[in-house]
């Protein structure tokens, strides 16, 4: 069982529909965890960070936590082509900043 | 804040020869984390210093791979007598101290094995 899973997609959704990208983790020791976006050829780029259970919002983008279902989740407000990409969830262990484990991405296609 | 920069960004060589990638992180972080990123996966953890100590290392990585962060500020990624299996992104990241702070990739060297 890998630690970090997530649907390989693709994920299709219509523009300006709201993207859902989840993940689950099977290491309790995971404290934070963070989503990525990679365009392809290029190098993942930061999008949010979430470290509590719940919501957290920054603009279109809302990360949530569920530690108790061990699972994180990114929801995509108002998609569009521009977002298309993959979309990388990976958790770290609580309390330090040590290595990060990454699922395999999902990968996103929004239409026209 | 000029972003993590890595060179060279390809590499093309033959089986068996050394090459060496070089990684400078942004400008007083002193974490820094190499990773490799093969097609269809998500990036799989290396090494990682704080400073110029390397503080851990991956059980999957070969002893042909070595690091380097001889002054705390930028690192190099050494891979010896390399495989065609090493055909890979080598990613770099550094971050700040303290507690969950994100890491922040810089553009990768696309390493090809001939």
């Amino acid at each position: 069982q890998k630690e970090v899973e997530q649907n390989s997609g693709p994920l299709s959704v219509p523009e300006g529909a709201i993207a859902s990208l989840n993940c689950t983790y099977s290491d309790r020791g995971s404290q934070s965890f963070f989503w990525y976006r990679q365009y392809s050829g290029k190098s993942p780029e930061l999008i949010m960070s979430i470290y509590s259970n719940g919501d957290k919002e920054d603009g279109r983008f809302t990360a949530q936590l569920n530690k108790a279902s061990q699972y994180v989740s990114l929801l995509i407000r108002d998609s569009q082509p521009s977002d298309s990409a993959t979309y990388l969830c990976a958790g770290g262990p609580a309390g330090t900043a040590s290595k990060l484990t990454f699922g395999t991405g999902t990968r996103l296609q929004v239409t026209l | 804040d000029t972003g993590v920069s890595q060179d060279p960004r390809h590499k093309i060589t033959k089986r068996g020869q050394n090459v060496t990638f070089r990684c400078d992180p942004i400008s007083e972080h002193n974490r820094l984390y190499w990773y490799r990123q093969t097609l269809g996966q998500g990036p799989e953890f290396l090494t990682y210093f704080q400073n110029e100590a390397q503080l851990e290392k991956s059980r999957l990585l070969s002893d042909r791979f070595s690091a380097e962060r001889p002054k705390g500020s930028f690192s190099t990624l050494e891979i010896q007598r390399t495989e065609q299996g090493d055909s890979a992104m080598y990613l770099c990241a550094s971050s700040p101290l303290g507690n969950n702070q994100p890491q922040h990739f810089g553009d990768g060297t696309r390493l090809s094995i001939l």
